[in-house]
């Protein structure tokens, strides 16, 4: 199947510093990726559609200006927590799909807000 | 609207004892239907699919069937093992084509020897 990478996997950062997470598609283009975040033991919730070269759609209830989101590239969408704070550290997860209805999911990237 | 319930856990059972984890949708047509797994330390991997009605998903063991009469799609195993371990998600296509998946909350499976 597709394959899809995130980096970092984990992160650690001081509070009020922002972190970027990149999200790529490897053997395939992506016009659209989606960004979830998942809580310690709860489901994935969507935070934002990424759109390649448009802005990016966000879920009712996500700061944009939070968490900002750029895909300028058909392969590479990026997140970034703006001045993060301990209540951001969760496991974010990136997935693209071919169009056909399935998802390829990144491994996810940990951040850790101190 | 657009959700998707499955049985909450953890579930424990003994190896080789048989698997039911429970999901139903709410959709207005007939989404496509899946079943992730996630690993303890890992991200999301397909388990199974159905693209439509009365469609059967299998992979590693692991079945689930469309059925659009009681809008479920509960998965089963018929012999766990300890290496199925791991949290299991429900999820439906929120639409056609290259839209979102609506996740369930998981269920946590631990099988012990």
């Amino acid at each position: 199947g597709a394959v899809v990478s995130q980096h970092p996997s984990r992160v650690i950062c001081k509070s009020g510093t922002s972190v970027k997470i990149e999200c790529r598609s490897l053997d395939f283009q992506a016009t659209t990726m989606f960004w979830y975040r998942q809580f310690p033991k709860q489901s994935l919730m969507l935070m934002a559609t990424s759109n390649e070269g448009s802005k990016a759609t966000y879920e009712q209830g996500v700061e944009k200006d939070k968490f900002l989101i750029n895909h300028a590239s058909l392969t590479l969408s990026t997140l970034t927590v703006t001045s993060a704070h301990p209540e951001d550290s969760s496991f974010y997860i990136c997935s693209a799909g071919l169009g056909t209805g399935e998802l390829f999911f990144g491994e996810g990237s940990r951040l850790t807000v101190l | 609207g657009n959700s998707v319930t499955q049985m909450e856990g953890p579930v424990t059972l003994s190896e080789e004892a048989f698997l039911t984890i429970n999901c139903t949708y709410t959709a207005t047509g007939y989404p496509s239907l899946f079943w992730y797994v996630q690993y303890p330390g890992e991200g999301l991997q397909l388990l199974l699919k159905a693209t439509k009605a009365d469609d059967k998903g299998s992979n590693k063991g692991f079945e689930a069937t469309y059925r659009k009469e009681t809008t479920s799609f509960h998965l089963e195993k018929g012999s766990v093992q300890v290496s199925d371990s791991a949290v299991y998600f429900c999820a439906r296509l929120l639409d056609s084509g290259n839209t979102p998946l609506v996740f369930g909350k998981g269920t946590r499976l631990s099988v012990i020897a």
